[in-house]
């Protein structure tokens, strides 16, 4: 009964390599995103898909591509990888805005920590 | 520009007191909300609380309260009792009505001691 999912939940690889993360939510929600988190922490946008739509693609290397192939998953493929890209990779789900305040359903999987070695 | 700001990067607190975080933000929308979510060592976002920027009261969860002072644009988080499980780092986050996505501040560690 996972609201969100996603896999795996360690990953390590060399760099080069190609890898995916895979995300699922089960509630319902029209939007997901990808977070990264650095080593200090920080957390950021990279993209974010709207019923499968592409509406939020901040600065992020082309090497990274996500896919959306229904509202309930949105997956994340990178090329190429690069010591720099070891980090904390958080899924999320939101619902639609409601009226006009913004919607607090707001839902993080787990986390993927990616270390490229 | 940073739209949330944290300044405390860590606190201690002893177990039973309450601890207040400190989060500013900067937005012109007039319509927002601002969350707060806690970290723990194990790595999940674990949501706490929420404040919508019409909401005339204070939020409240539990042992978590929001001091939402609008016009000082601050959502202080206050948690009151504290536990040695809310060692932990805490973040505040803001979403603007005319953005989907979740801006975080650079987050507050804390440390409760027994």
């Amino acid at each position: 009964d996972t609201a969100v999912s996603q896999t795996p939940k360690y990953l390590v690889t060399q760099m080069g390599n190609d890898k995916s993360i895979k995300c699922e939510q089960n509630l319902g929600h029209d939007t997901m995103y990808w977070y990264k988190q650095d080593s200090k922490k920080f957390l950021k946008i990279m993209f974010s898909y709207n019923n499968k739509e592409l509406i939020i693609n901040e600065t992020v290397p082309n090497r990274f591509s996500p896919k959306s192939p229904d509202k309930a998953h949105l997956n994340l493929h990178i090329n190429s990888l690069e010591l720099g890209d070891s980090a904390v990779y958080f899924c999320a789900s939101s619902q639609e805005w409601g009226g006009t305040s913004p919607s607090r359903g707001y839902t993080f999987g787990s986390g993927t920590r990616l270390t490229v070695v | 520009a940073q739209k949330i700001t944290q300044t405390q990067p860590g606190m201690f607190v002893q177990e039973k007191e309450a601890v207040t975080l400190d989060c500013t933000y900067d937005t012109s929308d007039p319509s927002y909300g601002l969350f707060w979510y806690k970290q723990p060592s194990s790595g999940e976002m674990i949501f706490l609380i929420y404040q919508g920027s019409y909401d005339q009261q204070n939020a409240t969860e539990g042992r978590y309260s929001l001091n939402f002072q609008k016009a000082r644009k601050s959502a202080n988080l206050v948690i009151s009792a504290s536990q040695l499980g809310d060692s932990a780092m805490y973040f505040c986050a803001m979403r603007e009505v005319n953005d989907y996505k979740l801006s975080f501040g650079a987050g507050t560690t804390v440390t409760v001691r027994a």
